[in-house]
Order: structure tokens, then C-alpha cells, then sequence
């Protein structure tokens, strides 16, 4: 199936710094978005972008997060500063339209906040 | 409240019988989208099939297919045949309507296939 593509893999911070994460979306898709995972337990919306704007947050959207995707490059999720409880896999998903149509995923980007 | 239930937490069965698992939702649109999905053991995740709550048939793809059960807001995941690797968690999404874009997830169930 389609492929997304999350870089890094894996990213082990301070606290207190900022981290980039950045996601490769299916070529063909608008719809852009990020999802929390804390181990072991359920995905969590994060954010949906499209046409260069977020469409919908959630309350885990601190105000230390911003997403962009500028020039049609990577998708990234910025969070500035970063905190202990930011620890989680981030999921960056993309879908062709918005109606229904399911999402595909990426690996994942497990960020460590030490 | 849009909410996604799923209750079981873990469940096994033997190789090349047929497994269900459970799902139950809460919305009060009229119109939505239902979702499963697995998370293999590296993490991955892969959908696997869709139901659109307007479609009275029930979904199938491959070994998969879904009980619909509309009135009781439930979305069984049924795999027939299993293989061993199909053992991953298995979680239920749900999406609302034309007007979000969310997902909202079970908590998963954990299947495991044994040889």
C-alpha cells in the first residue's frame, strides 16, 4: 500500500530543547496529520493540516507544538520547548481526501525527553 | 461524546481458525466512518478495512470482514483462517462525519495466533 516516511526513527532529547520531527507523505495525499502514542496504550489526535493550515487541534496541541509543510517538503511537528511527558511515538498519517477515506501511516518517530 | 470501545484486552487462538474482536462506538452524527487497524510488534501500523455507516453491507477484504451491527453500534473485526502473522494489536477508529478529521481510537485488543 501507499507509504508514509518518518524521519528520525528514533530521537532522544533534553529537556527543555526543541525537536523537529518530519514525516514524508504519499505523494498524491492533502490531507496531513499527527497522532500520540504513549507505550503501550492508545493513539491520541494530535493535529490535521491541509492547504497550508490546521484544521483541526486537539487539547494535547500545546502551545509549544506548530506544524508545517512548507513548499510541499516534509511534513514536520515542531515542539519548542520540549517537555518530560512529550515522550511518546509520534505517528504522522496521510489521506488523499477527506471523506472517509482511510489514513495511512508511518512508522513512527519515538522520542525520548530525558 | 465520541468515544471508542474496545474491550478486550488480549485474546488467542490457535492457527487457521477464525477470530472476532470487538468494537462498540459512541456518536451522535448521523454520518461516520469505522476503521481497523493493526499495530504489528515493530510498531507498524496498517489499515486493514473500512465501513461507512451509510452502507448496509458488511465490508470485506481478503481474510478480513466486519460485523456491522448498526443499531447496536458495534464494528466486529472478523479474520478467518489465521495465520501466525497475524498477531499484532488490533485497534478500532472512528471517524465523524464530513466536518472532522480526527480519528478517535480504541484502546486495542492484542491477538495472538499460536502455531
Amino acid at each position: 500500500g501507499p507509504k508514509v516516511l518518518q524521519i528520525p526513527s528514533h530521537q532522544i532529547i533534553d529537556m527543555g530543547q526543541m525537536v523537529t520531527l518530519n514525516c514524508d507523505p504519499v505523494s498524491n495525499h492533502l490531507y496531513f496529520y499527527w497522532y500520540k502514542q504513549i507505550l503501550g496504550q492508545q493513539m491520541e489526535f494530535l493535529v490535521n493540516f491541509y492547504n497550508g493550515k490546521v484544521m483541526e487541534k486537539s487539547k494535547l496541541f500545546k502551545d509549544q507544538f506548530s506544524v508545517e509543510r512548507p513548499d510541499g517538503s516534509y511534513f514536520t511537528l515542531k515542539i519548542q520547548p520540549t517537555a518530560l511527558e512529550d515522550s511518546a511515538v509520534y505517528f504522522c498519517a496521510s489521506s488523499l481526501v477527506l471523506g472517509g477515506r482511510e489514513q495511512y501511516f508511518g512508522p513512527g518517530t519515538r522520542l525520548t525527553v530525558l | 461524546a465520541q468515544k471508542v470501545t474496545q474491550t478486550q484486552t488480549s485474546i488467542s487462538v490457535v492457527e487457521k481458525t477464525t477470530v472476532t474482536m470487538d468494537c462498540v462506538y459512541e456518536t451522535r452524527d448521523s454520518s461516520y466512518f469505522l476503521f481497523w487497524y493493526k499495530q504489528t510488534a515493530s510498531g507498524e501500523i496498517v489499515f486493514l478495512i473500512r465501513q461507512d455507516s451509510y452502507k448496509k453491507e458488511n465490508a470485506t477484504v481478503g481474510h478480513y470482514s466486519l460485523n456491522f451491527q448498526k443499531p447496536k453500534s458495534s464494528i466486529g473485526l472478523i479474520i478467518t483462517a489465521t495465520q501466525i502473522e497475524d498477531s499484532a494489536v488490533y485497534f478500532c477508529a472512528m471517524r465523524e462525519g464530513d466536518s472532522n478529521y480526527q480519528l478517535i481510537w480504541g484502546s486495542g485488543t492484542k491477538l495472538i495466533i499460536k502455531p
